[in-house]
């Protein structure tokens, strides 16, 4: 069975703080994706990767960075946590560049920063 | 600039009735559209897809149809269940990078 684990459920932090949010999926898929989710702005790409240690910036990219060493593992960093951050962050992979492969999502983290 | 819309942020309808949920969209490079269900405290999970090459796909209780000079997708659930309730998502795919709405909440009342 399909699936993408996040390290945490619920994280509270406080402003300033360096935050790693981890992403694991077990299907050998090349791409990895990093959302957040926020009420009436749906689901907003930050970052994405097709491959090991390749990244690209999705459409909010400011204030994030992410790191893939490894093809099952990709990491949203917050370099310094600020409050406009609380979020639920998403996490999803997908298989190869083919358009029609749907993404697979992990369960999110809901991010607090206080 | 949302390229994405889903206009209507919720939707209520009685068990067995049809549910039909809308996504608007403006660039019209987009060439794939998915539809995601999700459930409070889970990820979303694929629901459905359609290619701009076709204007309907069904896959049992649910259709989804593109008007692709409308710039408009709609998501059919014939009969709607009171586990359809979730919120549905729809995204739409340019260059492999997908863009979603903001989700429409669907409530199926037994």
């Amino acid at each position: 069975d399909v699936k993408v684990t996040q390290s945490s459920r619920y994280l509270v932090k406080r402003t300033g703080e360096k935050v790693f949010l981890e992403c694991v999926q077990d299907m050998d898929h090349e791409n990895m994706f990093w959302y957040r989710q926020d009420p009436g702005l749906g689901l907003r790409l930050i970052y994405f990767s097709y491959d090991v240690k390749m990244k690209e910036k999705g459409d909010i990219p400011e204030g994030y960075s992410v790191s893939r060493e490894k093809k099952e593992r990709f990491s949203l960093i917050l370099e310094s946590a600020s409050t406009n951050q609380t979020s639920m962050y998403l996490c999803a992979s997908s298989l190869g560049r083919d358009p029609l492969s749907e993404q697979y999502f992990g369960p999110g983290t809901r991010l607090t920063v206080t | 600039d949302q390229q994405v819309k889903q206009n209507s942020p919720s939707l209520s309808v009685q068990e067995g009735r049809i549910s039909i949920l809308n996504c608007d969209y403006t660039n019209s490079m987009f060439d794939y559209f998915l539809w995601y269900k999700k459930y409070p405290a889970e990820g979303p999970t694929f629901l459905i897809s359609i290619s701009s090459i076709k204007d309907k796909n069904e896959d049992g209780r649910f259709t989804v149809f593109l008007n692709k000079s409308a710039k408009h997708l709609s998501l059919h659930i014939v009969p709607s269940q009171p586990g359809d309730s979730a919120v549905y998502f729809c995204a739409a795919v340019n260059a492999g990078k997908s863009t979603f709405g903001d989700g429409t909440t669907l409530t199926v009342k037994p």
